[in-house]
């Protein structure tokens, strides 16, 4: 089954700096999407990106998509502290209609 | 903008009560869906719901489980007897189109 895993687990970075995390998943998909979740709070969506995309951006966000890999990354440029927060990638497959979450990355930027 | 809501955003039950989640998805979208979260895993997916049916479920969404939309702005999510590991942050979702969802802010069900 198709599945999104992130790496890292947990991120610190000093606020000003770069994050960077990492996804994969096993199957193959129609999307890629990207949400991030305050602590205890629901799910914001950040960016999608299809399948037959490299690479998109969204303000401070980048994302790549490797699909010969199965792999995408999520970028984002000049942290703050309010980027503190889980991020998740998701991905959907051409049938069916679900999202299948990864485990996410837990970011702490530092001010 | 337009955005999913849910209530309650806290129930606590006892172990074998019968809860209802509610959610009340954006309006022109034709796709609902649940997922759960227990505390510190992965978002699951529960269940999705178009044409006022259930189109797709996940081994988690048994017997136990059902959803509806009993009128044009409400979508619930009903657990008929409530165990300790259903435990869980419960999150709706709506889209328009299948992939683009939109997710409520959850509701926190604790059960004692």
């Amino acid at each position: 089954s198709q599945q999104g895993e992130e790496d890292p687990q947990a991120l610190s970075i000093q606020e000003g700096e770069n994050a960077t995390m990492n996804c994969s998943y096993k199957t193959s998909i129609n999307n890629l999407q990207w949400y991030r979740q305050n602590s205890g709070r629901g799910l914001v969506h950040l960016i999608l990106i299809r399948s037959n995309e490299r690479e998109k951006h969204s303000g401070r966000l980048r994302v790549t998509l490797d699909t010969s890999k199965k792999s995408s990354s999520l970028l984002i440029t000049a942290s703050r502290a309010a980027d503190t927060a889980s991020y998740f990638c998701a991905t959907d497959a051409w049938l069916g209609n679900k999202l299948v979450f990864g485990a996410g990355t837990i970011l702490r930027v530092k001010s | 903008e337009p955005e999913v809501t849910q209530t309650p955003s806290h129930q606590v039950t006892q172990m074998g009560q019968e809860v209802i989640l509610r959610c009340v998805p954006i309006s022109n979208h034709l796709y609902f869906y649940w997922y759960r979260q227990i505390l510190g895993q992965k978002v699951e997916f529960l269940v999705s719901f178009y044409n006022n049916e259930i189109s797709e479920k996940s081994e988690i969404f048994d017997d136990q489980f059902s959803v509806e939309r009993p009128d044009g702005s409400n979508f619930t999510l009903k657990i008929r007897s409530t165990k300790l590991e259903d435990s869980a942050m419960y999150f709706c979702a709506s889209s328009l189109v299948v992939f683009e969802q939109y997710f409520g802010p959850g509701t926190r069900l604790t059960v004692t």
